[in-house]
């Protein structure tokens, strides 16, 4: 069956450190892997898009990596700080139709 | 300001009652989805439209009806006929650029308690 996994357990760091979160995905084949943060009782909100095509996509202290072969696509967070702390979830697009997300893993960092 | 509206935040519903809830998008998207959020899950993908006038149903349909009669307008319509409504309701919009897919926006969402 198909299936996303995110760590459910919440990871805690602390601040100024690099923040690792893992989606790993099994039975698709995803055409783009897209990340998202929610805070609690908001909407989520778009943060990286990387093709299957790309191994890695950055955007300011955010980096993405995508690894069809393992099925897995890491977020990393550098330099994180307080207001870095929500939940992250991925989401997959096989481009058939909508996206499919995972339940998201929360980050929690400490001043 | 462009985005996505849904109202109302917070609803209120007797067992039984149909509610619809609103979502509105001024960015000019072709897509919008609607998507269940329930405690410490992911996003459940409910219904979803690619054009006006046209939906297809998503993993979770059944209870739920929507219209697209015109493109910036996605209300979605919980019936009673939906076993465990009590949930928050998120919609989304997006479009396509030449490279491929962008990101979905979404609304601030509804929280839906039905007692």
């Amino acid at each position: 069956s198909q299936k996303i996994e995110q760590n459910s357990e919440a990871l805690n760091i602390q601040e100024g450190k690099t923040a690792t979160l893992t989606c790993n995905y099994t039975n698709y084949s995803p055409a783009y892997l897209q990340w998202y943060r929610q805070d609690p009782g908001r909407g989520p909100v778009f943060l990286l898009l990387i093709r299957e095509n790309e191994k890695e996509k950055r955007k300011e202290r955010l980096k993405v990596t995508f690894d069809t072969t393992l099925k897995q696509s890491l977020f990393h967070i550098t330099a994180s700080q307080p207001a870095d702390s929500a939940t992250y979830l991925c989401a997959l697009d096989t481009g058939r139709r909508a996206l499919t997300f995972g339940s998201g893993t929360r980050l929690q960092v400490q001043p | 300001d462009g985005g996505i509206t849904q109202s109302p935040k917070y609803l209120f519903r007797k067992e039984g009652q149909n509610v619809t809830l609103s979502c509105e998008q001024n960015l000019n998207h072709d897509a919008m989805y609607w998507y269940r959020q329930d405690p410490g899950q992911g996003l459940r993908l409910i219904y979803y439209s690619q054009i006006v006038n046209d939906f297809q149903k998503g993993d979770i349909a059944e209870g739920y009806s929507v219209s697209r009669e015109k493109k910036e307008s996605f209300p979605l319509t919980v019936t009673s006929a939906q076993k465990n409504p009590t949930a928050f309701y998120l919609c989304a919009s997006s479009t396509m650029d030449d490279r491929g897919r962008k990101g979905q926006y979404f609304g601030p969402g509804t929280r839906l308690t039905v007692t």
